[in-house]
């Protein structure tokens, strides 16, 4: 069964920590994504990666970075936490010439800043 | 611009209650439209892809069709387990990349 899979389900981080949320998948995907949802807001991307080392800015990519050195894995980074990016984040991948196959998810970290 | 609109953004049903949600788009040159379907806490499971108007996808208890501008996912005679939020989207195209540009999401709630 493919899987991408996020290391924590839940986290709860002080404000101005630097957080690491990891994320791996096993499909071979050229793609990966990283959204937070919030309520009533719904699914708003941060950033995202069509290949290794490259990564684009979503639509609110503000206080984040990432990194991806391998195919495999994404990393979303949180420079200094604040109160306001306590969230779900979601993982997703995808092939590059085959979107009909639709976005794999991960489970989802749920980050609470304090 | 892409968008999608999904409505009602919460509907209750009895169980066994058919309806229908919605799902309309404006895309530049639509490349498919996909249905995901995403229980509390959790990642969205994907369910189906529509790929060109008149299509029809069933899975169990749903049903999912599409038009030029608008797409409906039917529930037929639903379950509690049915209870769920369901989500659409459509892909974007942005620099050699593939996004998709996702709906609120409908919240249904099925009560025994």
């Amino acid at each position: 069964d493919v899987k991408v899979t996020q290391s924590s389900r839940y986290l709860v981080k002080r404000t101005g920590e630097k957080v690491f949320l990891e994320c791996v998948q096993d499909m071979d995907h050229e793609n990966m994504f990283w959204y937070r949802q919030d309520p009533g807001l719904g699914l708003r991307l941060i950033y995202f990666s069509y290949d290794v080392k490259m990564k684009e800015k979503g639509d609110i990519p503000e206080g984040y970075s990432v990194s991806r050195e391998k195919k495999e894995r994404f990393s979303l980074i949180l420079e200094s936490a604040s109160t306001n990016q306590t969230s779900m984040y979601l993982c997703a991948s995808s092939w590059a010439d085959r979107i009909y196959y639709g976005y794999t998810f991960g489970s989802g970290t749920r980050l609470t800043v304090v | 611009e892409d968008q999608v609109t999904q409505s009602p953004e919460a509907l209750r049903l009895q169980e066994g209650e058919s309806s229908s949600l919605n799902c309309s788009y404006t895309v530049s040159g639509l490349r498919g439209l996909f249905w995901y379907r995403q229980d509390p806490g959790k990642g969205p499971e994907f369910l189906f892809t529509l790929y060109s108007a008149g299509e029809e996808k069933e899975k169990e208890r749903l049903k999912a069709t599409l038009t030029k501008k608008e797409s409906f996912l039917h529930i037929t005679a639903p379950k509690p387990e049915d209870s769920a939020t369901y989500l659409c989207a459509v892909p974007g195209l942005i620099q050699g990349a593939q996004k998709l540009v996702f709906g609120q999401g409908t919240r249904l709630t099925i009560n025994p």
